[in-house]
């Protein structure tokens, strides 16, 4: 079964600084797809970035990037200048490929906390 | 782009009361996921559904039913509420045309019980 862990339950930076989540995973499958997700204080859970494992480059979307180190299964979420906004919990989360449709195993979150 | 709407908001219930949720997307997405998310934790799986009629059991699925009538709508019931419980109930949808995968989550029904 696969698994993700965050070990960080919270974390907190000011503001304009560069932070980064760490994420560890297990699973069986050769090929895989790693996600991160943020959860702002409203609850709305909106995707962020995207990473598939037989990609070599790490993803970035905006001020979001993936430090992704395949041999020790860690994805890390890397957020460059941050702001105010970016204050929120952050999940990451594996596709599982049941056969017939997706599941994602989330990790327990991250709560980022960004001081002026 | 799409949007995935779940009603009511807020819904309070009594101790054993059956409790329905509902969730519709027009991302004409083909699986719905229904999550449970307690405060200060994260989500666990309750049911998914792959297309319309089709029904998977997640990690959670025991005191919940759920009903998927047609594509764009997929319905959670409560069996018999608990009480003093508390939770956010998530819908998402996801796709695999074009390699997307990544689920889109609606805005949640908050469950109170008395």
């Amino acid at each position: 079964a696969q698994k993700v862990t965050q070990t960080q339950t919270s974390i907190s930076v000011m503001e304009k600084t560069t932070v980064t989540m760490d994420c560890v995973y297990e699973t069986q499958d050769s090929s895989y797809f790693l996600f991160w997700y943020k959860q702002t204080a409203s609850g709305e859970i909106v995707f962020l970035i995207r990473q598939d494992s037989y990609k070599k480059e790490n993803a970035t979307v905006g001020h979001y990037s993936l430090n992704f180190q395949k041999p020790k299964s860690s994805i890390g979420l890397i957020i460059t200048a941050t702001q105010i906004e970016d204050s929120a919990v952050y999940f990451c989360a594996m596709r599982e490929d049941t056969g017939g449709a997706d599941r994602l195993t989330f990790g327990k979150g991250t709560q980022l906390i960004i001081q002026p | 782009g799409g949007i995935i709407t779940q009603t009511p908001k807020f819904l309070i219930g009594q101790e054993g009361q059956k409790l329905t949720l509902k969730c519709q997307q027009n991302f004409n997405h083909d699986t719905m996921y229904w999550y449970r998310q307690d405060s200060g934790k994260g989500l666990r799986l309750i049911y998914y559904s792959i297309t319309e009629n089709d029904l998977q059991k997640g990690d959670l699925s025991e005191g919940y039913d759920a009903s998927r009538e047609k594509k764009s709508s997929f319905s959670l019931t409560v069996t018999s509420a608990q009480k003093n419980e508390m939770a956010v109930f998530l819908c998402a949808s996801s796709t695999r045309d074009w390699g997307t995968y990544e689920q889109y989550f609606g805005p949640g029904t908050r469950l109170t019980v008395l």
